[in-house]
């Protein structure tokens, strides 16, 4: 079966700089790869998904990178803000969603 | 549209006891999922259901049963609680879209927080 792994575990940023997690999946197959943030104590929301057909998407402070020949996938968001601290899961889509382990970020004033 | 709820929000087992946990969407969603949520393990798939009528086990589904109750209700049974399943339970659902590639966003309930002493 697909196996995502995602690194940091944890990210610590300073307000308005930029924080990268990335994601690696190992079924050449997988074609759908969704981000979800999940804010303490509530449900995982999808933020922003790509598809393999698409090399990058944006949604105004957010951007998805993908590399299919690699297998891996990255999260950008920009100018940070104390409102995007929360935990972030990738996850790999081949029949069923494979979820990675989570990275926790953490905005600092 | 209430989404995706759960029932209940929070419960304390004794091991050995058995519950049913209850999820309902009404977004006409053809597919339905269980996860458990542990910390440092992300989501893990227990069970889903792909359409009405159908339930296929996933990654961790040992301990646990589902039922699809209609098109609407997913509802997943703990038999014989142990501790080992105290986890925050999610349940999700998806309209599968298709085009020249298929995709499965996921839309999830508030959770259930599951202690097993």
């Amino acid at each position: 079966g697909e196996n995502v792994e995602q690194h940091p575990s944890t990210l610590s940023v300073q307000e308005g700089d930029s924080a990268v997690i990335k994601c690696t999946y190992s079924d050449s197959a997988s074609n759908y790869f969704p981000w979800y943030k999940q804010e303490l104590g509530k449900r995982p929301q999808l933020i922003i998904d790509i598809r393999s057909n698409v090399g990058e998407k944006k949604d105004q402070r957010i951007a998805v990178t993908l590399n299919k020949t690699a297998k891996h996938f990255s999260l950008h968001i920009t100018e940070t803000q104390p409102e995007d601290s929360a935990v972030y899961f990738c996850a790999a889509y081949d029949y069923k969603l494979s979820f990675g382990a989570g990275t926790t970020v953490t905005v600092r004033a | 549209n209430a989404g995706v709820t759960q029932t209940p929000k929070f419960q304390v087992l004794k091991t050995g006891q058995s519950m049913t946990l209850q999820c309902a969407q009404d977004m006409n969603h053809n597919s339905m999922y269980w996860y458990r949520q542990d910390p440092g393990m992300g989501l893990r798939l227990i069970y889903y259901s792909a359409s009405e009528g159908t339930t296929d086990k996933g990654e961790v589904p040992n301990g646990y049963n589902v039922s699809r109750l209609n098109k609407r209700e997913f509802s997943l049974r703990l038999e014989s609680a142990a501790p080992s399943q105290t986890s925050v339970y999610f349940c999700a659902s998806s309209v599968r879209t298709s085009g020249r590639t298929t995709t499965d966003t996921q839309y999830f309930g508030p959770g259930t927080r599951l202690t097993v002493l």
